[in-house]
């Protein structure tokens, strides 16, 4: 069966920072994964997507980046973090379009 | 663009209670999602209704897809307390993305 790791589950830190989170898929190929974020007070929003290696799109404009560097592997990054960017990230994964998408555990990023 | 209304937004309810969630589009639904939210943790996939007047049950929840598909329902037979939760619809949007209504908070109590 086909498993989601998010990691770290939380994180705290600095406003300036990096960030890097990552993703990663298992008993699958070639997924379509995503990263979402979940704002206090706010619904899901897709970040990124990407239908294969190295294919990124990006929903919205924002202080972030994804990579895709291999077939199962999803970072989310920043090269610097602002104050604006704390929030639940929520990656996931669905074997093509319209069909399911199954989200991993999250990551709580708290921004000081 | 297409948005999704929940309701009722909140809702507490006795252990062993039925109740029902509703979801309502503003345009067609190509394709309508249920997932459960814990809070702070990620989202389960319950079901996905793509004909109009489907219905789709997995243990004592099912979740119907009205004729013109522009509202879902999702019942709750018996509730229990490990059915606590935020429930969200969602649908499937021009791009690849899943836009999702604000969700309903379950509370259930013993």
């Amino acid at each position: 069966s086909q498993t989601i790791h998010q990691w770290p589950a939380t994180l705290v830190q600095p406003v300036g920072s990096p960030l890097s989170l990552e993703c990663t898929v298992e008993g699958t190929s070639n997924p379509n994964l995503y990263w979402y974020r979940q704002a206090a007070g706010r619904g899901l929003q897709l970040l990124f997507y990407s239908v294969g290696i190295g294919q990124i799109s990006s929903e919205v404009p924002q202080n972030l980046s994804a990579s895709r560097p291999q077939d199962r592997q999803f970072i989310l990054s920043s090269k610097k973090l602002l104050l604006s960017d704390s929030g639940f990230y929520l990656c996931a994964w669905s074997s093509a379009r319209n069909q399911p998408q199954h989200f991993g555990d999250g990551t709580r990023l708290s921004i000081l | 663009s297409q948005e999704l209304e929940q309701s009722p937004q909140s809702l507490i309810v006795q252990e062993g209670k039925n109740l029902t969630i509703n979801c309502t589009s503003s345009k067609t639904l190509y394709g309508l999602y249920w997932y459960k939210q814990k809070y702070g943790e990620g989202l389960i996939f319950l079901m996905m209704l793509q004909k109009g007047g489907e219905e789709k049950s997995h243990e004592k929840i099912t979740a119907k897809l009205d004729e013109k598909k522009q509202q879902s329902s999702l019942h709750i037979t018996a509730s229990q307390p490990s059915h606590a939760g935020i429930y969200l619809c969602a649908y499937q949007g021009g791009s690849e993305k899943l836009v999702f209504g604000k969700g309903t908070k379950l509370t259930v109590n013993p």
